[in-house]
């Protein structure tokens, strides 16, 4: 069936780094795709989100960048800091009669050390 | 108000146990859902409900039984709940339309079933 997915399930980065969370997504009907950012005990929290009719959105020190041509999506954070460290999950919502239905991306965990 | 509040923050029922679960946004949201997390998984949705009637049932079995009774209330009743039905329990809410930009989540129910 159709999925969301990550390369990579962990992510191990230096305070200051710039962290890349990467997904993969195979639904080319996707018209709206959002990252989150989960803490334990959490719900997902939104951080930014990007429509099938462009390449690249910005927001503070996170930029997504999507290539529809590979099915690809990339979450990059800027001079991350400790208290970026959560689980990471792309989400995409495929459009159509699946009016506001999201399906998610297995996650990644960011841990950022100081 | 950008918040979508839920109640109770932990819950413990038995298996013969009937509980609710309740969630509530004063966004003027009118698409509200229901989702499942198992730990260390991505949220799952179950239910959806666009301006209160239910659009989508992701085959969830019958002891979840969701109720919509107004534009900002959303509740999941519980009933002869199994063990592996424990899980967190996340509600969402999201503006009308083909998308669902602001969709935005609460920080869910932890529900332990014994």
């Amino acid at each position: 069936g159709e999925s969301v997915g990550l390369h990579l399930p962990t992510l191990s980065v230096q305070e200051g780094d710039n962290s890349i969370i990467n997904c993969a997504y195979s639904n080319s009907a996707s018209d709206y795709f959002i990252w989150y950012k989960q803490e334990s005990g959490k719900g997902p929290q939104f951080i930014i989100d990007i429509r099938s009719n462009m390449d690249k959105r910005q927001g503070q020190r996170v930029t997504v960048l999507l290539n529809k041509t590979v099915k690809h999506l990339s979450l990059q954070i800027a001079a991350t800091q400790p208290g970026d460290s959560a689980v990471y999950f792309c989400a995409e919502n495929p459009g159509g009669t699946s009016y506001g239905k999201l399906t998610f991306g297995q996650g990644t965990i960011l841990t950022v050390h100081p | 108000d950008t918040e979508v509040t839920q109640t109770p923050k932990h819950l413990v029922m038995g298996m013969t146990n009937k509980k609710s679960l309740k969630c509530e946004q004063h966004m003027g949201h009118r698409a509200m859902y229901w989702y499942k997390q198992k730990a260390k998984k991505p949220p799952e949705l179950m239910f959806v409900y666009s301006y209160e009637k239910l659009s989508i049932n992701e085959s969830v079995p019958s002891r979840f039984s969701p109720e919509c009774p107004n534009s900002s209330l959303l509740n999941l009743h519980l009933h002869a709940l199994q063990p592996e039905d424990s899980a967190l329990y996340l509600c969402a809410s999201s503006q009308d339309g083909p998308g669902a930009e602001g969709y935005t989540f609460g920080s869910g129910t932890r529900l332990t079933v014994v």
